[in-house]
């Protein structure tokens, strides 16, 4: 099975910083791969697909790439509502989870 | 617009039994891939199962094989899980999650989840 792996697990950072989030597969999983936001007590919502491409209604600050088994997704500018909990995910398997917080 | 609410959750006794539902709306529910996805309290998220448009197709993660059951119904515009032989590891929140067309592997509409928890 293939595992994901996010780094790192928890990430204090301030409004209007740039955030990045890397994944990691242990083997190549090519560009199948998409990243979630989850806010506590809510469902997951998707974010980007296809390693790189933006879920519709999702704003633009927000930003995938990598191919194989190296990943990122990036902030841009974190704005309050971006607190949350982000997961990768590979067809079947979610990576762990990496909690963005207020430093 | 697209809604799915769970239904189903609650406690139930280690070895015992429960089926969830999951109620479809706002899309052409036959059209797409479902999926049901947990999560531990304070845990992260766990794919479960999934189904195909016309049933044709379906997963099991390892954990679930053999004990649990997906459906659904598509004139009733509703997916099912039946749990049987349920553990303690088993109580999570679970959601359902619509596939996107053409792309299954990804989840772009959630329900709300309901809540399972096996204890005695």
């Amino acid at each position: 099975d293939i595992q994901m792996t996010q780094s790192p697990s928890t990430l204090s950072a301030s409004v209007g910083d740039r955030v990045t989030i890397t994944c990691r597969a242990s083997q190549s999983i090519s560009s199948w791969l998409a990243w979630y936001q989850q806010k506590p007590g809510k469902a997951p919502k998707l974010l980007i697909y296809k390693a790189s491409s933006l879920e519709s209604g999702v704003p633009s600050r927000f930003s995938g790439s990598g191919s194989g088994t190296e990943f990122t997704l990036t902030i841009s500018s974190l704005q309050p509502d971006d607190f949350a909990t982000y997961y990768c995910q590979q067809v079947r398997t979610f990576g762990q989870g990496t909690k963005v917080e207020i430093k | 617009e697209v809604q799915l609410v769970e239904s189903g959750g609650g406690l139930v006794q280690p070895g015992g039994s429960l089926r969830l539902s999951c109620a479809a709306s706002g899309f052409t529910f036959s059209s797409y891939s479902m999926n049901w996805v947990r999560q531990a309290p304070g845990k992260g998220l766990e794919w479960v199962s999934y189904i195909s448009s016309s049933s044709s197709t379906i997963y099991y993660a390892d954990s679930v094989k053999g004990r649990f059951t997906i459906s659904r119904d598509n004139a009733k515009n509703s997916l099912y899980l039946q749990m049987n032989s349920l553990r303690a590891e088993d109580t999570a929140v679970y959601y359902c999650a619509r596939a996107k067309q053409w792309l299954v592997y990804y989840f772009d509409y959630w329900g709300q989840g309901t809540l399972v928890t096996v204890s005695s």
